[in-house]
């Protein structure tokens, strides 16, 4: 089945850094990728949708200055956690969807990120 | 706006049947979803269900839906230790796959 690789698997910054986390479809187009954030014992939220080579469309709430996303071709899409403060901290995951034949794919779901700022 | 709810805890005996339930409300909603999650790790597709249908069996796994009472549940048979995990309801927004709302989970834990 198709895969979708993160990485890191977790990192731990220092409060006022940024942090890039990768997404890539190891076997398949991404047309759309997205971004969902979950915090311990909550549902996962989602933060942004992007398609490659557009801009991505954030979800009411999220800033767009904060968490920046590229997705800059269809295996690849970042998401930079800048300026990071522990309520930043949380389990960020990333999904991916193909077109094909003009019809979307089920997601397929990263292993995710665990983000911890000190 | 759209909301997805179901129970938090679910503790069954090893080789007896798990159900687990959940509410929509996004009558609109295409697909409906079952994901798994074990601890620490991404989320993986059990299965899912186009509205239209009422009822998916794949394998062990059995999934009811009630469009009318926007009810879907996800009956696990001989359930193994291995089932123990995080199993989130979803469903679809905006007509787009990748465009979920997930509940809360349910934490299934198996007795041997």
């Amino acid at each position: 089945g198709a895969v979708v690789s993160q990485h890191p698997s977790w990192v731990i910054c220092k409060s006022g850094t940024s942090v890039k986390i990768e997404c890539r479809s190891l076997d398949f187009q991404a047309t759309t990728m997205f971004w969902y954030r979950q915090f311990p014992k909550q549902s996962l939220m989602l933060m942004a949708t992007s398609n490659e080579g557009s801009k991505a469309t954030y979800e009411q709430g999220v800033e767009k200055d904060k968490f920046l996303i590229n997705h800059a071709s269809l295996t690849l899409s970042t998401l930079t956690v800048t300026s990071a403060h522990p309520e930043d901290s949380s389990f960020y995951i990333c999904s991916a969807t193909e077109l094909l034949l003009g019809a979307e794919t089920e997601a397929f779901f990263g292993q995710g990120t665990r983000l911890t700022v000190v | 706006g759209e909301d997805v709810e179901q129970s938090l805890f679910l503790s069954v005996r090893e080789g007896d049947s798990s159900v687990i339930n959940c509410t929509y409300t996004d009558s609109s909603s295409t697909y409906l979803y079952w994901y798994k999650q074990e601890p620490g790790a991404g989320l993986q597709l059990l299965t899912y269900i186009f509205s239209n249908m009422d009822m998916k069996q794949d394998q062990r796994l059995t999934v009811l839906l009630n469009k009318k009472d926007k009810h879907l549940s996800l009956r696990i048979a001989d359930t193994q230790t291995g089932d123990s995990a995080i199993y989130f309801c979803a469903e679809s927004m905006r007509g787009s796959q990748g465009n979920l709302i997930f509940g809360k989970g349910t934490k299934l834990s198996v007795k041997p």
